[in-house]
């Protein structure tokens, strides 16, 4: 069975710095796509970054990106030039090829200080 | 834009009550999902449901059924709450099928029990 691993409950950053955070899954498959959410203190969560692991380019999506090591099964998320808005709980996610079903990691929550 | 709505965001109920949770989305969207959210342990899935009044159990299905009558609504049922059951529920729902799509999430309701 597939697992993912967030090894820091909790993290902190200075406005405008970066930081990264960390994530790693388990799987004996090949194809299969890789999430990070985030959850503000309201609660909605929201996607804020996908990779496929068949492409080996990292995703970027504005100041988010992740390093994909696919041979280590890490997929971090750096955040760069953090904003208060950034402050959240962060999820880690694994979803196969052949199912919709996601599967999460524990959590990570991110503090910003100005 | 998708929208997940849950009937409450907060809601207590006392030992023994059957409990009621609604999760309505607007976006046409095959699958449906019951997640709980607990500190330290993330979201682990409780049911989904991939069409009308189909469903499969999740990671931690005891205690918990679900109907779903009509595509756009999909209900969590407690039949006998416990204090053990006290946790965030969220709501998620995808389009089937689609490569990498997201899953768009509710609100989530807070439910005590008493």
């Amino acid at each position: 069975a597939q697992t993912v691993t967030q090894s820091q409950p909790e993290m902190s950053v200075q406005e405008a710095e970066t930081v990264t955070l960390s994530c790693t899954y388990d799987t004996s498959e090949s194809d299969y796509y890789l999430f990070w959410y985030k959850q503000p203190p309201s609660r909605q969560m929201i996607l804020v970054i996908r990779q496929e692991a068949y492409k080996q380019q990292n995703a970027t999506e504005n100041r988010f990106s992740v390093n994909f090591q696919k041979a280590a099964k890490s997929f971090s998320l750096k955040i760069s030039d953090s904003q208060l808005g950034d402050a959240a709980m962060y999820f880690c996610a694994y979803r196969s090829h052949n199912t919709d079903k996601l599967i999460f990691g524990t959590g990570t929550r991110l503090q910003v200080f100005p | 834009d998708v929208k997940v709505t849950q009937s409450s965001r907060y809601l207590v109920k006392r030992t023994g009550e059957k409990v009621f949770l609604e999760c309505v989305q607007d976006m046409d969207h095959e699958n449906m999902f019951w997640y709980r959210q607990d500190p330290g342990l993330g979201l682990r899935l409780i049911y989904f449901s991939y069409d009308v009044k189909m469903k499969e159990k999740g990671d931690i299905p005891e205690g918990y059924s679900v109907s779903r009558e009509k595509k756009e609504r999909f209900s969590l049922i407690l039949e006998s709450a416990s204090t053990n059951q006290t946790s965030m529920y969220l709501c998620a729902s995808t389009p089937r099928g689609t490569v990498a799509d997201t899953q768009y999430f509710g609100p989530g309701t807070r439910l005590t029990v008493l």
